[in-house]
C-alpha cells in the first residue's frame, strides 16, 4: 500500500512567518491532494498536482510537486491565525482504486 | 438545510455494544465515503459507495458494516465494538468519485469504553 509521510507532524508559527510543510511518498505519485481540516471540522480541498515540477498558488498558499513525483510541500507565506489547522496530503495509489491520506500537520498560528 | 451531515456527533459506548453512526447528503451525490481519522495515521478509508445498493471495501474495512438502500443515506454500523475503533469517523459525499470534489460531514467522535 502507499505511505505518505508529513513532516513535521505539528508546527507552531508567530503570525507573518512563512512555513512549509512536506508531504512524502514511497511510491510514485499519480495525483496529490492538499486539504485543510479545521479543528473539529470536514476537510476542505486546496489543491490538486498532478504533473512533475507543477506547483499551483491559491492567495498565500503554494503547493509544488517535484519532478521526481514522490515529494510535494505546500508553503504559506506570511501566515495568520485563519491558517491554523490540520493539513493533511493524499493521493492515488497507481492502480488508481484506493486513495490515501497522509499522517496530517498540525499547525498553529500565534497572533 | 442542505449539505451532509453526520450524526451522533458524540458517542460514547461499550466494548461489544453495536453503534451506527449515519451520514445524510442532500446533493443526491453518487459517491459517498466513509473514513477514520486517528492520530499518526490521518485518514483511512473505510468504505465507500458508488450508488445506491453498491458499496466497496477501503483500506480498514474489519470490524465495519455499510448499507446504501437510498442514495442519500450511508450508514456504518460497528457490529461489536472494540477499543481500536475509538476515533473520529468523517463521511464524504462527491458526485464524480474524484477526491478533489469531496464534501466532507462534520465528524462523529467515538470512543469506545
Amino acid at each position: 500500500s502507499q505511505e505518505l509521510e508529513q513532516s513535521p507532524q505539528s508546527l507552531i508559527v508567530q503570525e507573518g512567518k512563512n512555513l512549509t510543510i512536506n508531504c512524502t511518498s514511497s511510491k510514485t505519485l499519480y495525483g496529490l491532494y492538499w486539504y485543510k481540516q479545521k479543528y473539529g471540522e470536514g476537510l476542505i480541498f486546496l489543491m490538486m498536482l498532478q504533473k512533475g515540477g507543477e506547483e499551483k498558488s491559491h492567495e498565500k498558499i503554494t503547493a509544488k510537486l517535484d519532478e521526481k513525483k514522490q515529494q510535494s510541500s505546500l508553503h504559506i507565506t506570511a501566515s495568520q491565525p485563519s491558517h491554523a489547522g490540520i493539513y493533511l496530503c493524499g493521493a492515488d495509489d497507481d492502480t488508481g482504486n484506493q486513495f490515501y491520506f497522509g499522517t496530517g500537520t498540525s499547525l498553529t498560528v500565534i497572533p | 438545510d442542505a449539505g451532509i451531515t453526520q450524526s451522533p456527533r458524540y458517542k460514547i459506548t461499550e466494548t461489544g455494544r453495536q453503534v451506527t453512526l449515519m451520514c445524510h447528503q442532500t446533493w443526491s451525490h453518487s459517491y459517498m465515503f466513509w473514513y477514520r481519522q486517528d492520530l499518526g495515521h490521518g485518514l483511512r478509508l473505510i468504505y465507500y459507495s458508488a450508488a445506491a445498493d453498491i458499496t466497496d471495501k477501503g483500506e480498514v474495512p474489519d470490524g465495519y458494516v455499510v448499507s446504501r438502500s437510498k442514495t442519500e443515506n450511508f450508514p456504518l454500523t460497528l457490529e461489536s465494538a472494540t477499543r481500536s475503533q475509538t476515533s473520529v469517523y468523517f463521511c464524504a459525499s462527491s458526485e464524480s468519485g474524484s477526491y478533489n470534489e469531496q464534501f466532507f460531514g462534520p465528524g462523529t467522535r467515538l470512543t469506545v469504553l
